[in-house]
């Protein structure tokens, strides 16, 4: 059972490039979100998703993109990478069955130069 | 709209002493509520959640968090700290379904244990 897997553990972008960050879950959760960490800030939301084919915005959404065509998978795309992107990026799962508890990839730590 | 506040961004604490890292929410309606840890470098682990169920809720490593309704509280202890408890502590609030099944997470809190 691997949980949530998120690749790659570290990136470094230049400025404009765009790329995926993959996140996959084999607990049949319904929920998937992506946030990302930033030093005093907590996580915070950038976008979430309530089952296959239905995403949304949390907080922090502008500058990435999501979709969801499995249960399974949960992408989380860089349209354009900003030095504003660095960032500790965490994929999470859960199902209302557990009470929303969130079980957390190992995270993406994501450099912008 | 539900949010989370941690008092404190450090917390220092001496080996043995009691831990007492603290947690209020804003919610209209009744929440779940979580305490994750966060190791240097790693990702989050859940400590204990709370369901509606019991209001003191047990977690791993001796922690435990009272839910008090009346002072919109979560507070999380441990009665004796240990080395090993150093690391950064986050309180998060959901709801049932829909949008409100994602955690709203506070800021956190770093805990540091002296010798």
């Amino acid at each position: 059972n691997a949980g949530v897997t998120q690749t790659p553990k570290f990136q470094v972008l230049k400025t404009g490039q765009s790329m995926t960050l993959q996140c996959a879950q084999d607990m049949n959760h319904e929920y998937m979100s992506w946030y990302r960490q930033d030093p005093g800030m907590g996580l915070r939301l950038i976008h979430y998703s309530v089952g296959a084919g239905i995403t949304d915005q949390g907080e922090v959404p502008n500058g990435y993109n999501v979709s969801r065509s499995t249960t399974e998978d949960f992408p989380l795309r860089l349209l354009s990478a900003a030095p504003s992107q660095t960032s500790v990026y965490f994929c999470a799962s859960s199902t209302v069955v557990r009470a929303n508890e969130a079980f957390f990839g190992q995270g993406t730590r994501l450099t912008v130069v | 709209a539900q949010s989370v506040t941690q008092l404190g961004s450090h917390v220092s604490v001496s080996e043995g002493a009691l831990v007492l890292l603290r947690c209020n929410y804003s919610s209209s309606v009744p929440p779940y509520l979580f305490w994750y840890v966060q190791y240097p470098n790693q990702g989050l682990q859940l400590l204990l959640k709370y369901t509606s169920a019991a209001t003191l809720v047990k977690g791993i490593n001796g922690f435990e968090a009272e839910f008090k309704k009346s002072e919109t509280s979560f507070h999380l202890t441990k009665p004796s700290a240990h080395m090993s408890d150093a690391a950064e502590y986050f309180c998060a609030v959901s709801h049932y379904g829909g949008s409100q099944g994602n955690l709203i997470f506070g800021k956190g809190t770093k805990l540091s244990v002296k010798p």
